[in-house]
């Protein structure tokens, strides 16, 4: 079984300037998260998808960050514009019932 | 005070140690707790699940909850080098759509 797939898994960009990053979740997984960790700390919670709704964005900063999950299975995460202080790991992880797989992450550095 | 509170460490152990590691949380309302582990510039793996106080045995881990002291806690028996990695400790409550709160996670390293 494929595991969560991101890309890319390197980003570097300047302040004020946009990123994206996508997701695929395991096959089958209707559950997906968007967790920022940042260097030092454990993973928190960004956004939460059920199918392509969303459950919970209550710690997403939305005038910056957005996130969609169209037809249910990929996702993208966008920042516009960037800070500094969103250097991080961005984690999305997918999940079926009460396990959660991570990806690899996206490593993103904010100059 | 947050949450969920685990000492960062790094903890440096010889091979063959006992080594644990622990959490502290706040929340009584906490039902299910995990353990990941998280390699350098890899995503967490799930090592361990457990929703009730006691103990739970996977090979040379064993996961313990202690709900009355809100303490949990992860031991490595015969700890090896390959076990050098950042642990996480993990909870969530019931009904609060299965989004898990982390610990700061703890710096492991078997030194052979």
């Amino acid at each position: 079984e494929a595991g969560v797939a991101q890309s890319p898994r390197y980003k570097i960009i300047e302040k004020r300037q946009s990123v994206a990053f996508w997701c695929n979740p395991i096959s089958g997984h209707a559950t997906l998260y968007w967790y920022q960790q940042i260097l030092g700390q454990g993973p928190k919670l960004l956004i939460q998808f059920q199918n392509n709704g969303v459950v919970d964005d209550s710690q997403l900063p939305k005038d910056r960050f957005s996130a969609e999950r169209l037809k249910g299975v990929d996702s993208t995460l966008k920042i516009q514009p960037a800070k500094l202080e969103d250097s991080a790991v961005y984690l999305c992880a997918s999940s079926a019932s009460d396990t959660q797989y991570f990806g690899p992450g996206t490593r993103l550095t904010v100059l | 005070q947050k949450e969920v509170e685990q000492d960062p460490g790094p903890l440096s152990v010889p091979e063959g140690a006992i080594v644990s590691l622990n959490c502290t949380y706040s929340n009584s309302a906490f039902q299910y707790f995990m353990w990941y582990r998280q390699y350098s510039r890899k995503g967490p793996e799930l090592l361990m699940y457990t929703y009730s106080s006691g103990n739970k045995e996977d090979g040379r881990f064993t996961a313990q909850v202690d709900k009355s002291s809100k303490y949990i806690s992860l031991f490595i028996r015969d700890s090896q080098p390959s076990d050098s990695a950042t642990y996480l400790c993990a909870m969530s409550a019931p009904g609060n759509t299965g989004k898990l709160i982390f610990g700061q996670g703890t710096t492991l390293q078997v030194k052979p």
